[in-house]
């Protein structure tokens, strides 16, 4: 059974670079079939797709964010990585990644718990 | 704001029925994108409660019922126990913005 943990810096100063890496088990990144998500989720506020990268390294990002994110993978980690330039205090949220079928505008399943990222000074 | 709009919360007796709406329009829901609903206890991963409008994950008790009429879709929750008081949570994709789209949220009080 697929797993997902996310890991990462919890607390991220204003105008820098986030950085959170969801590592994989039980399965293997480059079995293909999925793609790999970041969704976020800031306090008291709905769930946001940020964007998702398949193994290959191919990637699709949420325009509303497109050009301050790079989601990236390590297929000799089983790992996929987040990167959010520029931050602001609206980014703070909790982060998710989960996996989605590639092959169709799917669901989410499974997700990882949750890592909160705060944005401050 | 949510694309998908339900409302903030619903509750119920053990034992009732409560169905959740998530609404939409043409660019999504009513695109005959599918749509999918989540359950999420705060602090824990959100999981998987029906997908492709109504087929249940391996484990999901049968009493987690899904439908799709135009532009909205509904959760329904068939003789509620105190375990499901959770946030419930639609998902579809957008044609127009391009991106997945998630619902406002309901929370369900038992």
């Amino acid at each position: 059974q697929v797993q997902l943990q996310e890991s990462g810096s919890g607390l991220v100063k204003p105008s820098q670079t986030l950085f959170l890496t969801c590592a994989v088990s039980g399965g293997s990144i480059t079995s293909g079939g999925h793609t790999w998500n970041w969704i976020r989720q800031p306090p008291g506020k709905g769930l946001e797709w940020i964007g998702y990268v398949y193994h290959t390294g191919s990637t699709y990002y949420n325009p509303s964010l497109q050009s301050r994110v790079i989601i990236s993978v390590d297929r000799s980690k089983n790992q996929f990585s987040l990167n959010l330039t520029s931050v602001t205090a609206a980014d703070t949220a909790v982060y998710y990644c989960a996996r989605a079928p590639a092959l169709a505008k799917g669901w989410f399943d499974p997700w990882g718990q949750g890592t909160l990222v705060n944005v401050s000074s | 704001q949510s694309v998908l709009t339900q409302p903030p919360s619903v509750s119920g007796a053990p034992g009732q029925r409560v169905t959740i709406s998530c609404s939409g329009t043409s660019s999504n829901i009513g695109a005959t994108y599918d749509v999918h609903w989540y359950q999420h206890l705060p602090g824990t991963a959100p999981q998987l409660l029906i997908y492709a409008f109504n087929n249940r994950p391996s484990g999901v008790p049968d009493r987690f019922s899904g439908s799709k009429s135009g532009t909205s879709a509904s959760l329904t929750i068939t003789g509620l126990q105190a375990e499901d008081e959770a946030d419930y949570y639609c998902q579809s994709y957008d044609r127009s913005l391009n991106c997945f789209v998630f619902g406002s949220g309901t929370k369900v009080t038992v």
